[in-house]
């Protein structure tokens, strides 16, 4: 069973526009969401994150927006750039300790075309 | 030095081998992690290591043997595999003030004949 789902396996979003990319879970005690992103032969690198005692959170180019009452989470990418273009994967956390587990998502591969 | 190494890039080895994957960070991070990637499928935990003291493990079978000698080092050894253990190993870290913000490794893709 899939605690944290993107049923979006792939977007494809032109240069300069919002790319949004939806993510749903069903564990109500995940209290912590991240988005990494993925390039091939690479691991993935971290993105940005939210608790869920917010409902937003921007870094740059990139925002997250949180809402609880639907378990549903996005990212934001505006505006879109072509180094965009790789796999991204919402992860989500429960409870604190020195060392996480992190729950991931399918993934959805953003492609930004010209 | 915000990076995870790990080696070897690729491994193929029968089902009868021993061998060990190796990941090393740098950053003082005190949680490390061993995670699986099937082609299409999302990272899965295999491992946790907090403090160098095994943490976590997801019910992996006991033909991978995770090793944590030190902070900076995080192994797995590896015997008679089975070709559906074929996948990237991917290595994680993270600092224990963030535990959920890990550092990846870009992975061993390792093949089991």
């Amino acid at each position: 069973d899939q605690q944290v789902k993107q049923n979006s396996p792939s977007l494809s979003v032109q240069e300069g526009r919002i790319s949004i990319l939806n993510c749903d879970y069903t564990n109500s005690m995940f209290d912590y969401f991240l988005w990494y992103k993925k390039y091939p032969a690479e691991g993935p690198t971290f993105l940005i994150s939210i608790s869920s005692i917010k409902d937003k959170n921007e870094d740059g180019r990139f925002t997250v927006f949180l809402n609880k009452s639907a378990k549903h989470l996005s990212l934001h990418i505006v505006p879109s750039q072509p180094g965009d273009s790789a796999v991204y994967f919402c992860a989500a956390s429960s409870g604190y300790s020195s060392a996480s587990k992190i729950i991931f998502g399918s993934g959805t591969r953003l492609s930004i075309r010209p | 030095d915000t990076e995870v190494t790990q080696t070897p890039k690729h491994l193929v080895m029968g089902m009868t081998n021993k061998k060990s994957l190796k990941c090393e960070q740098h950053m003082g991070h005190r949680a490390m992690y061993w995670y699986k990637q099937k082609a299409k499928k999302p990272p899965e935990l295999m491992f946790v290591y907090s403090y160098e003291k095994l943490s976590i493990n997801e019910s992996v079978p006991s033909r991978f043997s995770p090793e944590c000698p030190n902070s900076s080092l995080l192994n797995l050894h590896l015997h008679a595999l089975q070709p559906e253990d074929s996948a990237l190993y991917l290595c994680a870290s993270s600092q224990v003030s963030s535990p959920r913000e890990q550092y990846f490794g870009p992975g061993t893709r390792l093949t089991v004949t």
